[in-house]
């Protein structure tokens, strides 16, 4: 079965740092992989997916890679925002109708 | 605008007592979902629905149960049955196959 991991579970750095959040994956046969992110006592909002076939997706200061064969993906964020803090998930994907996700990595950006 | 909408945001179940939790999308997906959140863990899936008047049970299925009698709706009964019923609730659809999942806002329930 696939498992997702993410590690850290929580992080804090200052406003303005650039940061990697990671999410690791056992299973490499994936369809697609997406990142979310969580405000307390909210729904999921999708940031970026990325296809199988694809190796990175950028959105606004946002950028997410994906390296199947090593079951890796990051989300890399540039200059931090207090605004930035919330809970980041990603989910794996298999045949495009069966997800699994990882336990999350808790943002705090520091003013 | 289109979008999936839980309701209500905040639910109370008393011992013994079934409840249900609402979620109605206009985005004419044809897939929807129920997970569960609990602190720490992942989100784990209850129940999921491909087509109209057809579902099938995810990991955590005991306890609960659906019905998909339209397209836009998919409501779950949390019953007497769920001992541990204190989670956050989120449903999600998605188009068939595309991998791209779309949540609604939630539901916390509580037990009294």
């Amino acid at each position: 079965k696939q498992e997702v991991t993410q590690i850290p579970a929580a992080l804090s750095v200052p406003e303005g740092e650039n940061l990697v959040l990671n999410c690791s994956f056992t299973d490499s046969a994936i369809y697609n992989l997406q990142w979310f992110r969580q405000d307390p006592g909210k729904g999921l909002t999708s940031l970026l997916l990325i296809q199988s076939s694809q190796r990175e997706q950028t959105s606004g200061r946002l950028n997410a890679s994906l390296d199947k064969s090593s079951g890796r993906s990051t989300l890399y964020i540039a200059a931090s925002q207090p605004g930035d803090s919330a809970t980041y998930l990603c989910a794996v994907s298999h045949t495009g109708n069966q997800f699994y996700f990882g336990t999350g990595t808790s943002l705090t950006v520091i003013p | 605008d289109g979008g999936i909408t839980q309701s209500p945001k905040y639910l109370f179940r008393k011992e013994g007592q079934n409840v249900t939790l609402s979620c109605e999308q206009n985005l004419n997906h044809d897939a929807m979902y129920w997970y569960r959140q609990d602190p720490g863990q992942g989100l784990r899936l209850i129940y999921y629905s491909q087509i109209v008047n057809d579902f099938q049970k995810g990991d955590i299925a005991e306890g609960y149960s659906v019905s998909r009698e339209k397209k836009e709706s998919f409501p779950l009964t949390v019953t007497s049955a769920q001992k541990n019923p204190t989670a956050f609730y989120l449903c999600a659809s998605s188009i068939w196959t595309s991998g791209k999942l779309f949540f609604g806002s939630g539901t916390q329930l509580s037990v009294l």
